[in-house]
C-alpha cells in the first residue's frame, strides 16, 4: 500500500494564482482531512470529509475549497493565493465509526506539500 | 482557551535516558482520545500512541508510554532509553467525540526534542 500520497511536494505560487493540491489514499478510509502547518506551530484543520460527497469546514477554511467525489481522492483548491497561505499542507485519512469509541482511529498522514506564495 | 497545551518548546535529553514531554488538555466532553505524533526533520507525521478517555490503563507502545492523569487533564509522553533517532518534534493531539464521529484532531504547538550523545 502506498498509504496517503500528496502531489506536488513543493510549489511556488504568485499572489492571485490558483492551484489544486492533490491527495489520494489506498486504504479505503472513509474519513479524510486537510491540515496546514505554519512554521513552529501545530497543525490546524482546514477541511474534512467523512465520506464521498460529504465535506465540512475545519478551523481555518477561508481561502480554500474541497471536493470528495470518490473515497480515494480529496483535493484541496486554493483560489486567489495570498502570502498568508504560505505553509506546509498535510492530507490525512482514517477509519471511522459512528458507534462507540473503542478504537484509536488514528490518522495516517501524507508527506506534505510545501507551498510558498510570493 | 487552548484546548491542547504543550508548555515545553524544546527539550534536551542524554542518549539512553528517559524523557517526559508534557501535554495538558481542556475539554468538557466525557468521551475523547489523546494522541502523540512524531515529526522528524524530514517532515512526515508518525503516529506513536493513543489513550482513550475511558481506558483504565496507561497506554504503552514499545519505548513510548502515556502517563494519563484524567483528573489533572494531562497526557504526558514518556520515552524510555532515548535514542539519537528520537530527535524530532512531538505533537500532542486530542479528538473530542461529541457531535458525531468525525475524528477531527486538535493539535498542540509541539515540543522539539534533541537527544544528545
Amino acid at each position: 500500500n502506498a498509504g496517503v500520497t500528496q502531489t506536488p511536494k513543493f510549489r511556488i505560487l504568485k499572489i492571485g494564482q490558483s492551484m489544486t493540491l492533490q491527495c489520494a489514499q489506498d486504504m479505503n478510509h472513509n474519513y479524510m482531512y486537510w491540515y496546514r502547518q505554519d512554521p513552529g506551530m501545530g497543525l490546524k484543520l482546514i477541511y474534512y470529509s467523512v465520506g464521498a460527497g460529504i465535506t465540512d469546514k475545519g478551523e481555518v477554511p477561508n481561502g480554500y475549497n474541497v471536493s470528495r467525489s470518490t473515497t480515494e481522492d480529496f483535493p484541496l483548491r486554493l483560489e486567489l493565493a495570498a502570502p498568508s497561505q504560505t505553509s506546509v499542507y498535510f492530507c490525512a485519512s482514517s477509519e471511522g465509526s459512528t458507534s462507540g469509541r473503542t478504537s484509536s482511529y488514528e490518522q495516517y498522514f501524507g508527506p506534505g506539500t510545501r507551498l510558498t506564495v510570493t | 482557551a487552548q484546548k491542547i497545551t504543550q508548555t515545553q518548546p524544546g527539550m534536551f535529553v542524554q542518549e539512553k535516558e528517559a524523557v517526559t514531554l508534557d501535554c495538558t488538555y481542556d475539554t468538557s466532553d466525557p468521551s475523547y482520545g489523546l494522541f502523540w505524533y512524531k515529526q522528524p526533520s524530514s517532515g512526515e507525521m508518525i503516529f506513536l500512541i493513543y489513550q482513550g478517555s475511558y481506558d483504565q490503563q496507561n497506554a504503552t507502545e514499545g519505548r513510548y508510554s502515556l502517563n494519563f492523569q484524567k483528573a489533572r487533564k494531562s497526557a504526558n509522553l514518556v520515552i524510555s532509553a532515548s535514542q539519537l533517532g528520537d530527535s524530532a518534534m512531538y505533537f500532542c493531539a486530542m479528538r473530542e467525540d461529541y457531535g458525531g464521529a468525525t475524528n477531527k484532531l486538535i493539535f498542540g504547538t509541539g515540543t522539539l526534542l534533541a537527544v544528545q550523545p
